[in-house]
Formats: structure tokens, sequence, C-alpha cells
């Protein structure tokens, strides 16, 4: 069955301090890629998308992420954490089905 | 602005009772989907609908209904037969333009809690 992987469930970083979280998708095609960011009792924003193309794509508030189709992963990146960064990150692919399939999220917790 | 909103923000409800939750949307979008959040598991699909009175069964149906008698409208239904029915709930939308995936736009979402 299609999957996508977050393997890092918490990740502390401190401020200022880069950041990177992991993402892998199992999926035969190129999938439709999404990074997903939710502040605690809020919906989902949508960071940044792949569809085809240039494999490092940026989005919104300085986060980037790169697709490695070698490694079935899109992992995303920030040079410099801010403390309002701290929220539940979110990686989703677009499946054979036409649905999206949710990572199981990553908790990012920013040290001051 | 438009946007989905969702109602209420939280809800609790008695075991055995069903419970409707809201989600209503102004973008003028064909397809709204229900996803259902639990700390661990990501986001899992319920239902969705790509046209007015008719939808189709996500990954979990089970124990839920939902109606599209409106375009802007989608409410979710949690009955007495959903074994565990506290969840965070997510409401989402997007157009079906063009033959490719179209972006969906999540709804602030409901917490329920049943005692």
């Amino acid at each position: 069955a299609q999957s996508v992987t977050q393997p890092d469930i918490h990740i502390t970083v401190s401020e200022g301090a880069s950041l990177e979280l992991r993402c892998n998708y199992s999926y035969g095609a190129t999938p439709y890629l999404f990074w997903y960011v939710q502040s605690p009792g809020q919906g989902l924003q949508l960071l940044l998308k792949y569809f085809s193309g240039d494999t490092l794509v940026q989005g919104i508030k300085g986060f980037e992420a790169e697709f490695k189709r070698s490694q079935s992963s899109f992992n995303l990146r920030k040079p410099s954490v801010h403390w309002s960064d701290a929220a539940e990150y979110f990686c989703a692919a677009v499946g054979n089905t036409g649905k999206l399939i949710f990572g199981q999220g990553t908790t990012l917790q920013v040290k001051p | 602005d438009g946007g989905i909103t969702q109602s209420p923000k939280y809800l609790f409800r008695k075991e055995g009772q069903n419970v409707t939750l809201s989600c209503e949307q102004n973008l003028n979008h064909d397809a709204m989907y229900w996803y259902r959040q639990d700390p661990g598991q990501g986001l899992r699909l319920i239902y969705y609908s790509q046209i007015v009175n008719d939808f189709q069964k996500g990954d979990i149906a089970e124990g839920y209904s939902v109606s599209r008698e409106k375009k802007e409208s989608f409410p979710l239904t949690v009955t007495s037969a959903q074994k565990n029915p506290t969840a965070f709930y997510l409401c989402a939308s997007s157009t079906l333009l063009g033959g490719g995936y179209n972006e969906q736009f999540f709804g602030p979402g409901t917490r329920l809690t049943v005692l």
C-alpha cells in the first residue's frame, strides 16, 4: 500500500539553528508532494508543494524542500528556525487513487 | 474573505448520541472532504464529495455519515456506531479544474470529545 513516512515524531532545535524534517514516500511513479504546518488546535496551512520540474521548491515562511527520486524522499528544510516555527508538520502525497495520503506528523519544538 | 468555516470549535457529547459537525466554504469549490486527526496518526479521510448530492467513502467511513445538499456545505454526522469518536475533525475543499491534482484548503477544525 502507498504510504508516507515521517521518521521523526518529535524534534527539538534551538532558535537560529537549521532544521531538516524527513519525509519518505512509497509510490511507483512520482507523486505530487506537499508539506503542511499545523499550529495547536488549528487547521493545516500549505507550506509548499512539488508537482514536477525543479526538485528544489521554495515555500512560505522561508521553508524549502528537495525531492530526491533515488531516495523517495521530500525533506523539508529551513536555514534558521524562529520560535514561531514551533508547530506540527505533515508531509503528504497524492497516491494513485487521487487522494491525499498523510504522514504521521513531526512535532517541532524550538528552544530559546 | 473567502475560506472554510467549521463550527463549533469544541464539541462535547455523551456516549451514544449522534452529533453533526458543520463545514461551510465560500470558495466556490466543487470538492469537499472530511478528515479525522488522531495523535501520531496524521489525517485519515472519512468522506469526500465532488458534486452536490453525491459523496464517496474514504478510508474510515464506518460510523459516520454525510450529506451534500448545497455546494457550500458538507456536514458530517458522527453516529453512535462510531466506536471511538473523540478526535479532531478537519474539513477541506478544492476545485476540480483541469485534469491534475488540485490543492486542498483546510478549515480550522472541530475538536469532538465524547464523554
